[in-house]
């Protein structure tokens, strides 16, 4: 089984600058870990998922993650923030094989 | 469009009346998946088939809920007698194996 954590509610940056969501797991075997994002009165949209191999996933929209097992971490980044990155974003690992458990979201929110 | 399609995309009742959703899910994912999502929080797992087979239902699901997959294409989820705090978005995702899922845009369920 696997759990995930994203202790931030909220992110506020300036567009253009570095944008980091964070995302902490807990797993008794291999993690695997997604980042989806959601815009206002939509369903979600997948970003990146990782399985195994590289510690860095690239994603959809210029965003990347980087899993970082002694940290038991996986925090979105992206290197320069759009405005139109604003949205809900949320962690996600499956607490058993075929469904997922998400975090409570994270808000960001990219100021012109 | 080869989406995960969801209808209707909002429904407005009156507590009391029953209520479905319809998912269709890419054509070549065996896999579907309900998740429900209230205001602030994440997607929590309802129910998942593979093929027409309803594998696991979460205690989520009352008895009120009842989901189906005829012949593994498309889903419904009924909710009979609707009550207020059934009020949240319901989302269908699929997929072809045990990872993540592609999420479709959610019906949005309010009940007066």
């Amino acid at each position: 089984a696997q759990s995930v954590a994203q202790p931030e509610d909220q992110v506020n940056v300036a567009e253009g600058n570095p944008l980091t969501v964070k995302c902490t797991y807990s797993v008794s075997g291999n993690p695997y870990l997604f980042w989806y994002v959601q815009y206002p009165n939509r369903g979600l949209q997948f970003l990146l998922k990782y399985i195994t191999g590289d510690n860095l996933v690239k994603g959809s929209y210029g965003f990347e993650a980087e899993f970082n097992k002694s940290q038991t971490s996986f925090h979105l980044k992206k290197p320069s923030a759009l405005v139109s990155d604003s949205a809900l974003y949320f962690c996600a690992g499956p607490s058993e094989d075929y469904k997922l458990s998400f975090g409570a979201g994270t808000t960001v929110t990219v100021r012109a | 469009d080869t989406g995960v399609s969801q209808d209707p995309r909002h429904k407005i009742t009156k507590r009391g009346q029953n209520v479905t959703f319809r998912c269709d899910p890419i054509s070549e994912h065996n896999r579907l998946y309900w998740y429900r999502q209230t205001l602030g929080q994440g997607p929590e797992f309802l129910t998942y088939f593979q093929n027409e087979a309803q594998l696991e239902k979460s205690r989520l699901l009352s008895d009120r809920f009842s989901a189906e997959r005829p012949k593994g294409s498309f889903s419904t989820l009924e909710i009979q007698r609707t009550e207020q705090g059934d009020s949240a978005m319901y989302l269908c995702a699929s997929s072809s194996d045990y990872f993540g899922g592609v999420f479709g845009p959610g019906t949005r369920l309010t009940v007066l």
